[in-house]
């Protein structure tokens, strides 16, 4: 596609359910990173895939969080035993391969837990 | 861990004025890239520095990167309502490809 998609675009929940979130990157683009933004903050790193792989997971908050690329192109974000604390925009970006590259976002999933 | 501040948070200006927001980080950079969000937007990347005292110029945008490669900025010369929205500043340390963000600096223009 033209550039980095991600459904839903608003979802909202209630607390202790299970949500999934998607993320498909720009064709071709072997890098993909996840992040979560509240209001008034910059984004903040979740996790890093490089091809299938997570490269870097360190930013995910605890292991109620999990991220997925199976193929090595769309991307899916869990989050089991969501908390209100969990409220934010996931974003998702991509790049063409990671070092030192520019990443375009998509435009997010605004999740909200009741 | 590896911090990245920036300041003003905020910053309100006439149309036609001049704007610079600053970026500091605790450790070295290998990079800077800076972002711009406009509200109810995402982050669209603007530019990328990677020498050390680098500068780059995009119309009325100039980018610099510090000696140490700790600091940065951005300034723009007189301002349109079209710069309004949030800029962002982020950076990986050595060996890393996360980006570490700044929690930005918001601009708003006066007409």
């Amino acid at each position: 596609g033209a550039g980095v998609s991600q459904t839903p675009s608003n979802k909202v929940t209630e607390k202790g359910k299970y949500v999934e979130l998607r993320c498909d990157p720009i064709s071709g683009h072997t890098a993909l990173y996840w992040y979560r933004q509240s209001l008034g903050q910059g984004p903040e790193f979740l996790i890093y895939f490089q091809g299938t792989g997570a490269a870097d997971d360190s930013g995910l908050p605890n292991d109620r969080f999990f991220a997925v690329r199976p193929e090595g192109s769309v991307s899916t974000l869990k989050i089991q035993r969501t908390e209100r604390g969990d409220s934010a925009v996931y974003l998702c970006a991509s790049s063409l391969t990671g070092e030192n590259q520019p990443q375009h976002f998509g435009d997010g999933t605004r999740l909200s837990i009741l | 861990g590896q911090q990245v501040m920036q300041i003003p948070q905020y910053q309100h200006v006439q149309e036609g004025e001049d704007f610079t927001t600053y970026c500091n980080s605790s450790t070295t950079l290998s990079n800077i890239q800076w972002y711009k969000q406009r509200p109810g937007g995402h982050p669209v990347f603007l530019i990328q520095l990677v020498k050390s005292g680098e500068v780059k110029k995009q119309k009325r945008l100039t980018f610099q990167f510090g000696e140490a490669k700790k600091n940065s900025s951005l300034h723009i010369t007189a301002t349109q309502t079209t710069d309004v929205g949030t800029y962002f500043c982020a950076g990986p340390w050595a060996g890393s490809y996360q980006l570490t963000f700044g929690k930005g600096t918001k601009l708003s223009v006066i007409p």
